[in-house]
């Protein structure tokens, strides 16, 4: 299976400062279509994980302007360019391009400062 | 709007049986591929398995640490996704989340529903 390595694991940020979050597949994640499957969800305490961004780089509806992916073949980022107090969470990178099996980065844990 | 409702978990001896449901409104059930995601307490994710759509063959496909324990099934009358687990271990206590497949991930996911394997 292909391993997702999310780092830091921890990421302490003061409010209004941007935040990255990266994670490193095992394996390339361009698929032989050509795309890129590379998901990132927000899990806020208590709550279900919420996709932010899929293939890379594109933002779910409702998703605020200030979450932004990046990366390609085996790194990826996730940028918020200014933190609020609502984006306190675990955030999860995903593979979904090697089947059958789609895993998961550790998370990363984001709190205020 | 999407809705995706777990339920049927509760507290099962090691050895025991679960079905667990996931409710689904809001889309095309019949279509749609489905997967199941666990969250032991504390812990990360962890994809389970899914199920491809009416259209697609209804086949699916499970992780490792389940393959041979758990059965995903659907029932378009009733809109509803279902998770049969088996032969359950210590170790499979998580919360159960449904989530419907969309662009590569899983983009709608219900608020899930926590088994816990303990004699």
């Amino acid at each position: 299976d292909v391993v997702m390595t999310q780092s830091p694991l921890s990421l302490p940020v003061t409010l209004g400062q941007p935040a990255s979050i990266s994670c490193r597949s095992s394996q390339s994640l361009v698929h032989s279509d050509g795309n890129t499957y590379l998901n990132w969800f927000q899990q806020r305490p208590g709550q279900s994980p919420r996709r932010l961004i899929y293939k890379v780089s594109n933002r779910d509806s409702g998703v605020p302007d200030r979450f932004s992916g990046s990366g390609s073949g085996t790194y990826f980022t996730l940028k918020i360019s200014r933190v609020e107090a609502e984006d306190v969470g675990v955030y999860y990178c995903m593979q979904g391009t090697h089947w059958p099996t789609w895993t998961f980065g550790q998370g990363t844990k984001v709190e205020i400062k | 709007e999407v809705q995706l409702v777990e339920s049927g978990g509760g507290l099962v001896k090691p050895g025991g049986s679960l079905r667990l449901s996931c409710a689904a409104s809001g889309f095309t059930f019949s279509n749609a591929w489905m997967s199941w995601v666990r969250q032991p307490p504390g812990k990360g994710l962890e994809w389970v398995g899914r199920i491809k759509g009416k259209t697609d063959g209804g086949t699916t496909d499970y992780a490792a640490p389940v393959k041979g324990r758990v059965t995903i099934s659907r029932d378009e009358s009733k809109n509803t996704l279902y998770l049969q687990m088996n032969s359950l271990k210590i170790e499979d206590t998580a919360v159960y989340y449904c989530a419907w497949e969309l662009l590569g991930g899983l983009g709608y996911w219900g608020q899930g529903t926590l088994v816990t394997v303990s004699s």
